[in-house]
């Protein structure tokens, strides 16, 4: 059962256009949820996070949306950048537990 | 470099024979997690430590997997009479965190399992 999904396993952008990729989720008693970014032979690296409580969070070129109401989450890149392609996984938790759900990927390549 | 190191990277084995992994946490950081990536997905929970207490288990986890922290700092993962099915990158990661469910997690380069 999967309760975070990434729809799309690809999206390819070109430098200096705007990134959105998207992150749908099922359970209703998530409230962290976190983007992360992997490249290959390396583990995945934090990249971003926003909680129940807020609507958006902003980190430089990089933005998550949360959409509360519709389980939906997505991280903008703007603008997107030839290093910025990597596997982008979301990930949902609770607070009330301790396990972290992870989407399937979506993989982004930034065509110079 | 202060980061979550695993080792060793890469172990390739014969069923039925056992795998320990290990896993150096961020020194400062009271959880560790396990987790499982196999290919075309994102990370699966498989274990999480708080302090050396083991506080969740998947049911992943079968009886064949067993994980310890013994002095809450480095974690090892043993999977004993390993099958083909447990061929995928093994995660750990670490948290410094105060309430549950808010922490960030940091990821080691895993270690890739291939059971021949």
């Amino acid at each position: 059962d999967q309760q975070v999904k990434q729809n799309s396993p690809s999206l390819s952008v070109q430098e200096g256009r705007i990134s959105i990729l998207n992150c749908d989720y099922t359970n209703s008693m998530f409230d962290y949820f976190l983007w992360y970014k992997k490249y290959p032979a390396e583990g995945p690296t934090f990249l971003i996070s926003i909680s129940s409580i807020k609507d958006k969070n902003e980190d430089g070129r990089f933005t998550v949306f949360l959409n509360k109401s519709a389980k939906h989450l997505s991280l903008h890149i703007v603008p997107s950048q030839p290093g910025d392609s990597a596997v982008y996984f979301c990930a949902a938790s609770a607070v009330t537990g301790n396990q972290f759900y992870f989407g399937t990927g979506t993989s982004l390549t930034v065509i110079p | 470099d202060t980061g979550v190191s695993q080792n060793p990277r890469h172990k390739i084995t014969k069923r039925g024979q056992n795998v320990t992994f290990r896993c150096d946490p961020i020194s400062e950081h009271n959880r560790l997690y396990w987790y499982r990536q196999t290919l075309g997905q994102g990370p699966e929970f498989l274990t999480y430590f708080q302090n050396e207490a083991q506080l969740e288990k998947s049911r992943l986890l079968s009886d064949r997997f067993s994980a310890e922290r013994p002095k809450g700092s480095f974690s090892t993962l043993e999977i004993q009479r390993t099958e083909q099915g447990d061929s995928a990158m093994y995660l750990c990661a670490s948290s410094r965190t105060i309430s549950a469910g808010t922490d960030t997690q940091y990821f080691g380069p895993g270690t890739r399992l291939t059971v021949l």
